[in-house]
Protein backbone atom coordinates (compact mmCIF):
# COMPACT_ATOMS: atom_id res chain seq x y z
CA UNK A 1 0.00 0.00 0.00
CA UNK A 2 1.32 3.52 -0.86
CA UNK A 3 1.68 5.72 2.00
CA UNK A 4 2.83 9.05 2.70
CA UNK A 5 2.97 10.25 6.25
CA UNK A 6 3.68 14.35 6.91
CA UNK A 7 4.99 15.56 9.80
CA UNK A 8 6.33 18.35 11.74
CA UNK A 9 4.26 21.04 11.52
CA UNK A 10 3.21 22.71 14.75
CA UNK A 11 3.00 26.25 16.26
CA UNK A 12 5.44 29.04 15.34
CA UNK A 13 5.89 32.72 15.86
CA UNK A 14 6.49 34.41 12.80
CA UNK A 15 9.91 34.96 11.25
CA UNK A 16 10.21 31.67 12.68
CA UNK A 17 11.03 28.52 10.86
CA UNK A 18 9.50 24.73 10.87
CA UNK A 19 11.23 21.60 8.88
CA UNK A 20 8.38 19.09 7.18
CA UNK A 21 9.19 15.70 7.34
CA UNK A 22 7.47 12.81 4.22
CA UNK A 23 8.02 9.50 4.91
CA UNK A 24 7.04 7.15 2.16
CA UNK A 25 6.02 3.35 2.18
CA UNK A 26 4.65 0.93 -0.49
CA UNK A 27 6.58 1.85 -3.46
CA UNK A 28 10.02 2.55 -4.73
CA UNK A 29 10.19 6.57 -3.73
CA UNK A 30 13.73 7.06 -5.66
CA UNK A 31 11.62 6.68 -8.51
CA UNK A 32 8.98 9.20 -8.45
CA UNK A 33 8.95 12.76 -7.53
CA UNK A 34 7.25 14.70 -4.75
CA UNK A 35 5.61 17.67 -4.39
CA UNK A 36 4.09 19.35 -1.62
CA UNK A 37 0.97 21.70 -1.46
CA UNK A 38 -0.52 23.33 1.06
CA UNK A 39 -4.72 24.22 1.92
CA UNK A 40 -5.06 27.06 4.43
CA UNK A 41 -7.96 26.92 6.48
CA UNK A 42 -11.02 26.86 4.85
CA UNK A 43 -9.64 27.74 1.48
CA UNK A 44 -8.45 25.39 -1.41
CA UNK A 45 -5.28 23.75 -2.61
CA UNK A 46 -1.69 25.65 -3.51
CA UNK A 47 0.74 24.28 -4.72
CA UNK A 48 4.34 25.05 -3.18
CA UNK A 49 7.57 23.05 -4.54
CA UNK A 50 8.40 20.07 -6.58
CA UNK A 51 11.29 17.53 -6.23
CA UNK A 52 12.32 15.06 -9.13
CA UNK A 53 13.91 11.35 -7.97
CA UNK A 54 17.22 12.69 -7.85
CA UNK A 55 17.27 16.30 -6.69
CA UNK A 56 18.41 17.46 -9.75
CA UNK A 57 15.58 19.40 -11.15
CA UNK A 58 13.45 21.65 -8.15
CA UNK A 59 10.93 23.94 -8.77
CA UNK A 60 9.26 26.44 -6.43
CA UNK A 61 5.80 28.57 -6.67
CA UNK A 62 6.15 32.02 -5.92
CA UNK A 63 4.79 31.61 -2.49
CA UNK A 64 7.82 29.56 -1.50
CA UNK A 65 10.48 31.25 -3.49
CA UNK A 66 13.24 32.29 -1.63
CA UNK A 67 12.10 31.01 1.82
CA UNK A 68 11.51 27.49 1.39
CA UNK A 69 13.77 24.49 0.55
CA UNK A 70 13.20 21.19 -0.49
CA UNK A 71 15.50 18.49 -0.81
CA UNK A 72 15.20 14.68 -0.34
CA UNK A 73 17.00 12.16 1.09
CA UNK A 74 15.99 8.49 -0.77
CA UNK A 75 17.77 6.28 1.68
CA UNK A 76 15.51 7.55 4.19
CA UNK A 77 12.56 7.43 1.90
CA UNK A 78 11.56 11.33 3.00
CA UNK A 79 11.25 14.31 1.60
CA UNK A 80 11.88 17.93 3.77
CA UNK A 81 10.36 21.10 3.41
CA UNK A 82 12.32 23.66 5.31
CA UNK A 83 10.35 26.53 5.87
CA UNK A 84 12.12 29.94 6.95
CA UNK A 85 11.12 33.59 7.66
CA UNK A 86 7.53 31.87 8.26
CA UNK A 87 4.21 34.63 7.75
CA UNK A 88 0.98 34.39 9.69
CA UNK A 89 -0.19 33.52 6.01
CA UNK A 90 1.83 30.36 5.84
CA UNK A 91 -0.55 29.21 8.38
CA UNK A 92 -2.15 25.92 6.78
CA UNK A 93 -2.65 22.21 6.30
CA UNK A 94 0.90 21.22 4.17
CA UNK A 95 0.31 18.06 2.10
CA UNK A 96 3.13 15.80 0.30
CA UNK A 97 2.21 13.66 -2.84
CA UNK A 98 3.79 11.53 -5.36
CA UNK A 99 3.85 12.68 -8.80
CA UNK A 100 5.44 10.29 -11.80
CA UNK A 101 8.65 12.01 -12.36
CA UNK A 102 8.80 15.03 -14.76
CA UNK A 103 6.71 17.90 -12.82
CA UNK A 104 4.18 17.38 -15.63
CA UNK A 105 2.04 15.08 -14.39
CA UNK A 106 -0.35 13.95 -11.85
CA UNK A 107 -0.64 14.10 -7.73
CA UNK A 108 -1.88 10.32 -7.75
CA UNK A 109 -1.40 9.62 -3.67
CA UNK A 110 -1.16 11.73 -1.22
CA UNK A 111 -0.01 12.20 2.65
CA UNK A 112 -2.35 13.48 5.18
CA UNK A 113 -1.30 16.34 5.73
CA UNK A 114 0.51 18.28 8.88
CA UNK A 115 -1.01 21.85 10.32
CA UNK A 116 1.26 24.31 10.66
CA UNK A 117 -0.09 27.43 12.50
CA UNK A 118 1.76 30.51 12.58
CA UNK A 119 0.81 32.90 15.58
CA UNK A 120 1.74 35.12 18.23
CA UNK B 1 0.31 31.14 -14.67
CA UNK B 2 -2.68 29.54 -15.63
CA UNK B 3 -5.97 30.28 -13.72
CA UNK B 4 -8.64 27.45 -13.27
CA UNK B 5 -12.19 29.08 -12.96
CA UNK B 6 -14.61 26.28 -11.62
CA UNK B 7 -17.97 26.56 -11.66
CA UNK B 8 -20.16 25.83 -9.63
CA UNK B 9 -18.61 26.68 -6.93
CA UNK B 10 -20.76 24.89 -4.72
CA UNK B 11 -24.03 22.62 -5.66
CA UNK B 12 -26.80 21.12 -3.55
CA UNK B 13 -28.15 18.24 -5.23
CA UNK B 14 -30.08 14.82 -4.52
CA UNK B 15 -28.74 10.88 -4.50
CA UNK B 16 -29.22 9.06 -8.19
CA UNK B 17 -28.71 12.71 -10.13
CA UNK B 18 -26.30 13.73 -12.38
CA UNK B 19 -23.81 16.57 -11.53
CA UNK B 20 -21.31 18.48 -14.27
CA UNK B 21 -18.49 20.23 -13.00
CA UNK B 22 -16.68 22.94 -15.59
CA UNK B 23 -13.06 23.88 -14.71
CA UNK B 24 -11.96 26.54 -17.56
CA UNK B 25 -8.13 27.60 -18.11
CA UNK B 26 -7.12 31.32 -18.32
CA UNK B 27 -4.82 29.64 -21.67
CA UNK B 28 -4.99 26.59 -23.73
CA UNK B 29 -4.00 23.27 -21.88
CA UNK B 30 -2.39 20.16 -23.61
CA UNK B 31 -4.50 17.32 -22.10
CA UNK B 32 -3.16 17.59 -19.01
CA UNK B 33 -5.51 18.68 -16.61
CA UNK B 34 -6.57 16.21 -13.51
CA UNK B 35 -9.61 16.21 -11.20
CA UNK B 36 -9.39 15.17 -7.16
CA UNK B 37 -12.43 14.92 -4.81
CA UNK B 38 -11.69 15.81 -0.95
CA UNK B 39 -13.87 14.90 1.71
CA UNK B 40 -13.94 17.00 5.02
CA UNK B 41 -10.65 16.82 6.92
CA UNK B 42 -9.30 14.30 4.54
CA UNK B 43 -6.46 14.58 1.85
CA UNK B 44 -7.13 15.20 -1.81
CA UNK B 45 -7.49 12.14 -3.87
CA UNK B 46 -7.10 11.30 -7.46
CA UNK B 47 -10.21 10.76 -9.75
CA UNK B 48 -9.20 11.76 -13.45
CA UNK B 49 -5.86 12.26 -15.06
CA UNK B 50 -5.33 13.59 -18.03
CA UNK B 51 -8.97 14.84 -18.60
CA UNK B 52 -10.61 11.87 -19.39
CA UNK B 53 -8.55 8.63 -18.17
CA UNK B 54 -10.20 7.02 -14.64
CA UNK B 55 -7.50 6.42 -11.99
CA UNK B 56 -7.40 3.08 -10.49
CA UNK B 57 -9.80 2.08 -7.94
CA UNK B 58 -12.16 4.97 -8.99
CA UNK B 59 -16.47 4.11 -9.24
CA UNK B 60 -17.34 4.21 -13.13
CA UNK B 61 -19.55 7.05 -12.04
CA UNK B 62 -17.35 9.53 -12.47
CA UNK B 63 -16.09 10.82 -15.68
CA UNK B 64 -14.02 13.56 -17.16
CA UNK B 65 -13.73 15.28 -20.98
CA UNK B 66 -12.96 18.27 -22.62
CA UNK B 67 -9.73 19.85 -24.37
CA UNK B 68 -8.23 23.29 -24.75
CA UNK B 69 -9.46 25.45 -22.30
CA UNK B 70 -12.72 23.80 -21.04
CA UNK B 71 -13.19 20.33 -19.23
CA UNK B 72 -15.92 18.39 -17.49
CA UNK B 73 -16.13 16.42 -14.35
CA UNK B 74 -19.47 14.44 -14.77
CA UNK B 75 -20.91 12.33 -11.79
CA UNK B 76 -23.65 9.48 -12.86
CA UNK B 77 -26.16 8.46 -10.69
CA UNK B 78 -24.17 10.53 -7.17
CA UNK B 79 -23.91 8.72 -4.46
CA UNK B 80 -24.61 10.04 -0.53
CA UNK B 81 -20.92 9.24 -0.52
CA UNK B 82 -19.85 11.67 -2.82
CA UNK B 83 -20.47 14.85 -0.86
CA UNK B 84 -17.41 16.46 -0.73
CA UNK B 85 -14.96 19.50 -2.55
CA UNK B 86 -14.18 18.76 -6.35
CA UNK B 87 -10.77 20.45 -7.61
CA UNK B 88 -9.15 19.98 -11.06
CA UNK B 89 -5.45 20.63 -11.49
CA UNK B 90 -3.36 21.80 -14.71
CA UNK B 91 0.15 19.84 -14.72
CA UNK B 92 1.16 21.73 -18.27
CA UNK B 93 2.84 24.49 -16.91
CA UNK B 94 4.75 26.13 -14.05
CA UNK B 95 3.55 26.99 -11.33
CA UNK B 96 0.89 24.10 -11.35
CA UNK B 97 -2.45 25.29 -10.72
CA UNK B 98 -5.89 24.44 -8.52
CA UNK B 99 -9.73 25.53 -9.49
CA UNK B 100 -10.76 27.08 -6.54
CA UNK B 101 -13.10 23.92 -5.66
CA UNK B 102 -16.55 22.93 -5.82
CA UNK B 103 -18.62 21.68 -3.38
CA UNK B 104 -21.33 19.14 -3.29
CA UNK B 105 -23.86 18.97 -0.61
CA UNK B 106 -26.13 15.61 -1.17
CA UNK B 107 -30.01 17.00 -0.31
Amino acid sequence: EVQLVASGGGLVQPGGSLRLSCVASGFSFSTYAINWVRQAPGKGLEWLSFINRGSDTIYYGDSAKGRFTISRDNAKNTVYLQMNSLRVDDTAVYYCARELGLGISYLDYWGQGTLVTVSS
Amino acid sequence: EIVLTQSPEFQSVTAKEKVTITCRASQSIDGSLHWYQQKPDQSPKLLIKYGSQSFSGVPSRFSGSGAGTDFTLTINSLEAEDAATYYCHQSTSLPHTFGQGTKLEIK
